[in-house]
């Protein structure tokens, strides 16, 4: 099966930097994306990780490691307008979950002035 | 260019009644899917179909039911509410799986509030 693991919340000031983190269990997947969410309100793709490494877009950028199974999204200089949920997605390779987006539970950041 | 819209966007339910939520696309995406997001919860998948014609079971089916006979709308069936079916239901679209397995962006619509007394 698939399985997230991430912190509930997280807080920073504007201009800081933040990482969250997402560790994950597996039986298979093609990547890990990430997704923002404004006040319950529809979700926004950020990023997607398919292999090894850093993607960076802008001030955000995402890390992926196979073999820790383990990301995380980093955000720069923080603004108030980040404060939000994210979640980081599991996309299958399994057979008939092919293509499925799996959610962890999501983390709320707070930006505070 | 609307991109996904979702009817009503609130809902007052009793237990035992049926309603459908509606969901349409303007983007020609094949691929449509619905969500529910329970609080202090990701989204699970309730049902998906890769193309007018054809849908499939996600994590989360019992007690829903869909159909897809147009590329632009996807229709979601609760066949009789209950108190557990109180959620935030979204709808989403992209081009297709093989987009999805490359990591494009799903677009998901506003959300319906749906609550079942």
């Amino acid at each position: 099966g698939q399985s997230l693991e991430q912190p509930s919340e997280v807080t920073a000031v504007e201009g800081a930097i933040v990482q969250i983190n997402c560790t994950y269990q597996t039986s298979g997947f093609y990547g890990l994306s990430w997704y923002q969410q404004h006040d319950g309100g529809a979700p926004t793709f950020l990023s997607y990780n398919a292999l090894d490494g850093l993607e960076e877009t802008g001030r955000f950028s995402s890390f992926l490691s196979r073999s820790d199974s383990y990301g995380y999204l980093l955000l720069q200089e923080l603004q108030m307008k980040d404060s939000a949920s994210y979640f980081c997605v599991l996309i299958s390779d399994r057979g008939s979950t092919l293509g499925r987006l799996y959610f962890g539970r999501g983390t709320q950041l707070t930006v505070w002035p | 260019n609307a991109g996904v819209t979702q009817t009503p966007k609130f809902q007052v339910l009793k237990t035992g009644q049926s309603m459908t939520l509606q969901c349409a696309q303007d983007m020609n995406h094949e691929y449509m899917s619905w969500y529910r997001q329970d609080p202090g919860m990701g989204l699970r998948l309730i049902h998906y179909s890769v193309g007018a014609g054809i849908t499939d079971q996600g994590e989360v089916p019992n007690g829903y039911n869909v159909s897809r006979s147009t590329t632009e709308d996807f229709p979601l069936r609760l066949l009789s509410a209950a108190p557990s079916q109180t959620s935030v239901y979204f709808c989403a679209s992209g081009t297709g799986t093989s987009g999805i397995v490359r990591g494009e962006t799903q677009y998901f619509g506003p959300g319906t509030r749906l609550l079942v007394l």
